[in-house]
């Protein structure tokens, strides 16, 4: 079965650090999502990306953030300069035309700054 | 407002017991969706079931059911003869036709099953 994937399962890094998380989204898939969830919160809304450009950003995602889909298969966060707030699980989802609302949801990264 | 309540914040049961988590929207959209996913202490998150706003039926899932009712505003969600396996976090979701882009998650219920 299809699945969403991301890499790496944990980082660690420095305050300050420019950190990228990257995805490989479900291959048929067309629209992407970050989502982050700081530890023991609800998991947050970030960003949206369609056809290779943002169509929906919240108000966490400000100009530290930026993704991009550098290849075909590959879709990107990146931070940077982190901050120790920046400390969260982030999580990449991916959707189909067909049924766009359906997000799959990868495993995680982990990310720690110290 | 878009917005998912989960008045559970933590709950605890014995195993072999029922236990139904609660789950509340807003949204003024007439067409959306509405999720269950589980997060176990590893963190990722289990995709549990999928409802849109146009059908009512419950569901039944092995010893899961949900009950989506539209007039309340609310899609609980019970096991029945809790596991130890079962103990996580649930998350209620939202995906609303004017937002198709985002899916709105409430807060969690911690679930924890005593042996």
């Amino acid at each position: 079965e299809p699945e969403v994937t991301q890499t790496p399962s944990h980082q660690v890094t420095q305050m300050g650090q420019e950190v990228i998380l990257r995805c490989v989204p479900i291959s048929n898939h067309l629209y992407f999502y970050w989502y982050r969830q700081i530890l023991g919160q609800k998991v947050e809304f970030l960003v949206s990306f369609y056809n290779n450009e943002i169509s929906e950003k919240s108000e966490i995602f400000d100009d530290q953030f930026s993704v991009e889909r550098p290849d075909g298969s590959n879709f990107t966060l990146k931070i940077r300069s982190t901050k120790l707030e920046d400390s969260a699980m982030y999580f990449c989802a991916s959707s189909d035309l067909s049924s766009y609302n359906e997000q799959f949801f990868g495993p995680g990264t982990r990310l720690t700054v110290l | 407002a878009q917005k998912v309540t989960q008045a559970q914040t933590e709950i605890s049961v014995v195993e072999k017991e029922d236990v139904t988590l609660d789950c509340v929207y807003e949204t003024r959209d007439t067409t959306y969706y509405l999720f269950w996913y589980k997060q176990p202490p590893s963190g990722e998150l289990v995709f549990l079931i999928r409802r849109n706003s146009f059908d009512e039926q419950n569901e039944i899932s092995g010893r899961y059911s949900w009950n989506f009712q539209k007039s309340t505003s609310s899609f609980n969600f019970t096991i029945t003869a809790s596991q130890v396996v079962d103990s996580a976090v649930y998350f209620c979701a939202l995906n609303p036709r004017t937002s198709y882009d985002k899916v709105i998650f409430g807060p969690g219920t911690s679930l924890s099953v005593i042996p």
